[in-house]
């Protein structure tokens, strides 16, 4: 399967506790994008990566949330002492090149706060 | 605030008609526009992306971009049940990094067989 993989597809967790949500891109892609679906609303940007650069992090939550994509391995999402609010689907997509280049989504994670 | 713009819907039509979707879009210097289709509890997959004024046709699927009315639209022909989903327009917005699609809240499709 060559497209963009998510894992864990599900994730539950207790407010205050850590969540890392991981995206390994299409082969051969380097740009990394995450978003963020809350329940019946849009999908809105968070970040976008490049190999251990943070391109554009304009969407980003300045406290509790971090993104990195390392040189080697997936890239990963970290929500730090979650919060009922943080509750979503979080979609990553890849594209071959960078800027306005077509975006390919992966499954998501589908996070619970309890 | 850049935004884009779209029907919520729902939008209803029998199958084996046209469906119109609609979408207009604040930033006038955007240049590249993405469909994508999100069924429900699903990702967005990609339908077609369009760059240039006129239409852009795949299958059943066509695409109409109007930069000076900052409008772009997307046709599907013999609409099939399969094709209820909600429809995603998405445009990265001019300067930056571009890679922040902007998308709209989506316009939720219903074919009637």
């Amino acid at each position: 399967n060559a497209g963009v993989m998510q894992n864990p597809r599900h994730l539950v967790r207790r407010r205050g506790q850590e969540a890392r949500l991981r995206c390994s891109p299409m082969k051969g892609h380097s740009h990394v994008y995450w978003y963020r679906q809350l329940p019946e609303e849009g999908l809105k940007f968070m970040v976008y990566l490049q190999k251990e650069n943070i391109i554009d992090e304009s969407g980003m939550p300045k406290e509790r949330f971090s993104a990195e994509f390392p040189k080697e391995g997936p890239s990963i999402l970290r929500i730090q002492q979650v919060v009922r609010g943080d509750s979503a689907a979080y979609f990553c997509a890849s594209s071959l090149t960078s800027g306005a280049d077509t975006q390919y989504f992966g499954p998501g994670t589908r996070l619970t706060v309890l | 605030q850049k935004e884009v713009e779209q029907n919520s819907g729902p939008l209803s039509v029998p199958e084996g008609a046209i469906a119109s979707l609609n979408c207009t879009y604040s930033d006038r210097g955007s240049q590249s526009f993405f469909w994508y289709r999100q069924y429900s509890g699903k990702s967005p997959e990609l339908i077609m992306s369009i760059y240039s004024n006129g239409d852009k046709e795949d299958g059943r699927f066509t695409a109409q971009l109007n930069k000076a009315s900052q409008y772009v639209s997307l046709l599907i022909r013999d609409s099939q049940p399969s094709d209820s989903a909600t429809y995603l327009c998405a445009v990265p917005p001019s300067g930056g990094s571009q890679g922040n699609l902007i998308f709209g809240k989506g316009t939720k499709l219903s074919v009637k067989p």
